[in-house]
């Protein structure tokens, strides 16, 4: 069994502050893990992933996140935040197999505000 | 490079009725992934295709069905239509049925019940 615990519902920050959404995850195999961005009437785009190897990956639009396997955290961060990166975050997991295997398990999506 | 297109975007039904989602999927890809985002949560995995058979599915009733065309396309059907089935449904496409193949989302279909 897998499971996505975003903390927070709504996050808010101002103009070139830094960005925190904090994801937690519970998984019984080695987990893969993703964040994804959803933007008002639109599907979800993917920001980046975790399968293996580095544990700090860096995605698109300055974002990255890091893999803690011993906190299993897999927080996401970008040092300066941007109005346009007002949008709805999805963290996800998919498990390396398993019933998990190839299927997402999304958190409950946290809300980001950029105050100017 | 066309990406994953749904049909339609929006959809209002009554009750006890039948539905049709549609889906097509990225050039190239084999796998299909619908996912059901009721207001104010994250999407739900229903089911997946992978060169047109079932290759997983969710926790959801039988009358959520689907089918996978040989171009990889995809159908959503759901009969029997409850409330709470209103929600946005999403489909998306991958290279292959692996937990590493990233999936692209298509718009989605925002359906309502009435």
């Amino acid at each position: 069994a897998q499971s996505v615990t975003q903390l927070g519902s709504h996050v808010s920050v101002s103009e070139g502050a830094l960005v925190l959404l904090r994801c937690n995850y519970s998984s019984s195999v080695p987990p893969y893990l993703f964040w994804y961005v959803q933007y008002p009437n639109q599907g979800l785009q993917l920001l980046l992933k975790y399968t293996t190897g580095a544990t700090l990956v860096k995605g698109i639009n300055g974002f990255e996140a890091e893999f803690k396997k011993s906190e299993t955290s897999f927080h996401l961060t970008k040092p300066s935040a941007h109005m346009s990166d007002a949008a709805e975050y999805f963290c996800a997991v998919s498990g390396s197999g398993g019933t998990s295997y190839g299927k997402l398990t999304f958190g409950q999506g946290t809300i980001l505000t950029v105050h100017p | 490079e066309t990406g994953v297109t749904q049909s339609p975007t929006h959809l209002i039904k009554t009750r006890g009725q039948q539905v049709t989602l549609r889906c097509s999927s990225q050039s190239g890809h084999n796998t299909v992934s619908w996912y059901q985002q009721a207001l104010g949560q994250g999407p739900q995995f229903i089911f997946q295709y992978y060169r047109e058979e079932e290759n997983g599915r969710g926790n959801f009733p039988p009358r959520f069905s689907g089918l996978q065309f040989p171009n990889y396309s995809s159908e959503l059907n759901v009969n029997a239509l409850e409330l709470d089935d209103s929600a946005l449904y999403l489909c998306a496409s991958s290279w292959g049925s692996s937990s590493t193949d990233t999936q692209y989302f298509g718009p989605g279909t925002r359906l309502t019940v009435l």
